[in-house]
Formats: C-alpha cells, sequence, structure tokens
C-alpha cells in the first residue's frame, strides 16, 4: 500500500505565482487535512475534508483552496504565493477512528 | 482553547531513560498523541492513549496522562541514537473529524 503519497517534494516558487500540492490515498479514508508546519510551531490546520464534495476551514486558511472530487484526491491550492507561506506542507487522512492518521511524507515549499 | 506546549530540546546519552513532558488547556480533548519526525520525513505515530486513562505502556515507551494538571508525559526506556528525533505531542476532540492539535515538539539529541 502506499498510504499517502504527496507530490512534489520539493517546490520553489516566486512570489505571485500560483500552484497545487497534489495529495492522494488509496486507504479509503472518508476524512483528509492539510497541515503546514513552521520551526517552533508545531503543526497547524489548513483546511480539512469529511467527504468527498465537503470541505471545511481550518486555523490558517488564507491564501489556500481545497476541493475534493473524490475520496482518493485532496489538492491544495495555492492562488497567490508568498513568502509567508514558505513552509512544510503535510497531508494526512484518518478513517476517523482513534490512531489511523496517516501522514504523508511532506512537500518542501519555498517562495522567493 | 486550544494550547498545548512541549520544552524544545532534551539530551541525554544511550542507554538513560528520556521523559519529554507536554501541557494542554483544553480538558475536553479525547485522545492524546505521541508522533516522532525524523529530519525530512514525515510524521509517525508512536502511541496515543484514552484521555480517561493514566497510563499506557507500549514496550520501550510509557504515557502517562495527570488529567487534573493537564500534562502528558512520554518515557522512553533505554534510549538509543536512532531515538532522536523531533517528538511533537497532540490531541483530538469529538467533533467529528479528528482534528489534531500538535504541540510545539522537543528535539531529542541521543549521545553515544
Amino acid at each position: 500500500n502506499a498510504g499517502v503519497t504527496q507530490t512534489p517534494k520539493f517546490q520553489v516558487l516566486k512570489t505571485g505565482q500560483s500552484m497545487t500540492l497534489q495529495c492522494a490515498q488509496d486507504m479509503n479514508h472518508e476524512y483528509m487535512s492539510w497541515y503546514r508546519q513552521d520551526p517552533g510551531m508545531g503543526l497547524r490546520l489548513i483546511h480539512y475534508s469529511v467527504g468527498a464534495g465537503i470541505t471545511d476551514q481550518g486555523e490558517v486558511p488564507n491564501g489556500y483552496n481545497v476541493s475534493r472530487s473524490t475520496t482518493e484526491d485532496f489538492p491544495l491550492r495555492l492562488l497567490s504565493a508568498a513568502p509567508s507561506q514558505t513552509s512544510v506542507y503535510f497531508c494526512a487522512s484518518s478513517s476517523g477512528t482513534a490512531g489511523d492518521y496517516t501522514f504523508g511524507s511532506g512537500t518542501r515549499l519555498t517562495v522567493v | 482553547g486550544e494550547d498545548v506546549e512541549q520544552s524544545l530540546f532534551l539530551s541525554v546519552r544511550e542507554g538513560d531513560s528520556s521523559v519529554i513532558n507536554c501541557t494542554y488547556t483544553d480538558s475536553s480533548s479525547t485522545y492524546l498523541y505521541w508522533y516522532k519526525q525524523e529530519p525530512g520525513a514525515g510524521l509517525q505515530l508512536l502511541t496515543y492513549i484514552f484521555s480517561n486513562m493514566d497510563m499506557k505502556q507500549d514496550q520501550r515507551l510509557t504515557v502517562l496522562l495527570n488529567k487534573k494538571d493537564k500534562h502528558l508525559s512520554l518515557r522512553i526506556a533505554d534510549t538509543q541514537t536512532g531515538d532522536s528525533a523531533i517528538y511533537f505531542c497532540a490531541e483530538t476532540f469529538d467533533t467529528g473529524f479528528q482534528k489534531l492539535v500538535f504541540g510545539t515538539g522537543t528535539r531529542l539529541l541521543v549521545s553515544p
């Protein structure tokens, strides 16, 4: 099983550019989410989805869009990249059962 | 409100026990987790404890929960150099989607 797959692993963007971080899971999990990790701040929730067609905002949603057209995929879109969005982004999926939370390996994004 | 705090750094010698501490403010959490992150990698679930439990042991890992003081600890017995990593505590709440609220992370350095 692949689990949660994120692409790309690394990306450098110029300020104002847009891009999509991809996330796919093959565990048929209902719940998917995006977190960002910044030094000294742990991981913070950006957006999440409780099923295909249903998304909601997390703690730090500004500057990001998401959609969930299928159970498997949950892309994160940066509309107009800013240096403050330089971070490591993690996608996760879960079944809702305690402990059943799987993280991808992360995308390291630098905005210059 | 949700706030999870950890000390930033811990250094131990190989073979010693390590104790990583975490305090949280929201008493309505349902599960508390410990994750391990090795350099450049995603998050690996180590163990978790239900909020009505006081202790959980899993091989070299012992989790202690003091609900009165809102204090969670992770003890690693016979610490090895391969245990060097960042350790995050996290809590979830009974709100349908199991949003993880993370601490800031503790960097554990194990020296030979």
